[in-house]
């Protein structure tokens, strides 16, 4: 059964500091997605991860994909309040119709 | 474009009522899911759908059903509720080569 665990579930962290979320998850998977979430609000799509080693970046948000090593970290450079939200990753298999396995979230809190 | 839309927003039923739910999608996508967010947790995933008059059963089906007459709708049923099945119901599409998930605004459904 695949497992994905994230750490920290929970970040209270300064302005202009930095930081990173960890997700590590159980089998081997094909993709590895990351999304943020605010408060009720839904999901939104932030990064797909295909390979290993690969790296995306969008503002102060850079993920990357170790996939020997099951793990992917989402860094977070400089943080501001905008950044507060819950992050979510996800795994999934080319042969599994789509059906991603979701960690539980860390939620992030950046304060002045 | 639209996108993923879910009708209602918002939904308080008593023990043992029935609903549906409606999640409507412009993309054209061939998959669809139905998930449910519990709080501090992630997305578990109730059914999904491969493509039009195809169903299946995900992580946690019981007490749900679900159709898909047509491609762009997909419909889950709660035949008689209970106060388990309080939760954020969100429903997500799938594009595109990268399988990145297209999530619906969410309905809150409380049952009391």
């Amino acid at each position: 059964e695949l497992k994905v665990e994230q750490n920290p579930l929970f970040l209270s962290m300064q302005e202009g500091k930095n930081y990173t979320i960890y997700c590590n998850y159980s089998t081997t998977s094909d993709r590895l997605y990351w999304y943020r979430q605010d408060p009720g609000k839904s999901l939104e799509s932030l990064f797909v991860l295909l390979s290993n080693g690969a790296v995306k970046q969008e503002g102060r948000l850079m993920a990357s994909l170790d996939t020997k090593a099951r793990l992917s970290t989402l860094h977070i450079t400089a943080a501001v309040h905008d950044l507060s939200a819950t992050y979510f990753c996800a795994v999934d298999t080319f042969t599994n119709a789509g059906k991603s396995t979701f960690g539980d979230g860390t939620t992030l809190t950046v304060k002045p | 474009n639209a996108g993923v839309t879910q009708t209602p927003k918002f939904r308080v039923l008593k023990t043992g009522q029935s609903m549906t739910l409606l999640c409507a999608q412009d993309m054209n996508h061939e998959y669809m899911y139905w998930y449910r967010q519990d709080p501090g947790m992630g997305l578990r995933l109730i059914h999904y759908s491969v493509g039009e008059g195809t169903t299946a059963k995900g992580e946690v089906p019981d007490g749900y059903n679900v159709s898909r007459l047509k491609k762009q709708n997909f419909l889950l049923g709660l035949e008689s509720a209970a106060p388990s099945q309080t939760s954020v119901y969100f429903c997500a599409s799938i594009g595109g080569w990268s399988f990145e998930q297209y999530f619906g605004p969410g309905t809150r459904l409380t049952v009391t």
